[in-house]
């Protein structure tokens, strides 16, 4: 199948930082990409729906200005955490499609903690 | 709105026994379902999806699901378990197709020998 790579496996950053996380499709062009976070013991929630060159779209009670996405190309997606706190603190995952009906792959998400 | 129930947080089954992971939705139309699996440190790997047609759907790694409509339910199933099935599970839904895919909260499964 498919191949999504996101980077870093895990990073650790002080309160008031930025984080930025990338997505890549290593083997196919994404025409959209997903971010979802998932807290313990939890399901993983929709964050926001990136098409390339476009505007993210924001799921409803995502903050468009603390969770920066950019999807400048067709293989490479980023979500930026801007001013971290403890309470962003989760596991984000990535998703990438070609086209609008075809399976999404997963990329092996990010462990982001907040100190 | 579409939701997913995966009422077991938590299965432990031996080696070698079957497995049967339940699934209820809520959707208003025939949803389009899907099973994923989770190992740690990993993504999501899909095993199974279920779109139309026969509602006995075959996956990798040996694992089947059956759509039932007049219960509402798509539990996953395998007959002999291995080892190397650890891993968390996710039900998911989907209205349409991959967009606004919905997730359970996962059932983790424990293998013991």
């Amino acid at each position: 199948g498919a191949v999504v790579s996101q980077h870093p496996s895990w990073v650790i950053c002080k309160s008031g930082t930025s984080v930025k996380i990338e997505c890549r499709s290593l083997d196919f062009q994404a025409t959209t990409m997903f971010w979802y976070r998932q807290f313990p013991k939890q399901s993983l929630m929709l964050m926001a729906t990136s098409n390339e060159g476009s505007k993210a779209t924001y799921e409803q009670g995502v903050e468009k200005d603390k969770f920066l996405i950019n999807h400048a190309s067709l293989t490479l997606s980023t979500l930026t955490v801007t001013s971290a706190h403890p309470e962003d603190s989760s596991f984000y995952i990535c998703s990438a499609r070609v086209g609008q009906s075809t399976e999404a792959f997963f990329g092996q998400g990010t462990r982001l903690t907040v100190v | 709105a579409q939701s997913v129930t995966q009422p077991d947080i938590h299965i432990t089954v031996s080696e070698g026994a079957s497995l049967e992971l339940r699934c209820n939705y809520s959707y208003g139309a025939t949803p389009y379902l899907f099973w994923y699996v989770q190992s740690p440190g990993q993504g999501l790997q899909l095993l199974l999806k279920y779109f139309s047609g026969d509602t006995l759907v075959q996956g990798i790694k040996g694992f089947e699901a059956e759509f039932k409509r007049s219960q509402s339910s798509f539990n996953l199933r395998k007959p002999s378990v291995h080892w190397s099935d650890a891993a968390e599970y996710f039900c998911a839904v989907g209205a349409t197709g991959y967009q606004k895919v919905t997730f359970g909260t996962g059932t983790k499964l424990q293998v013991i020998p």
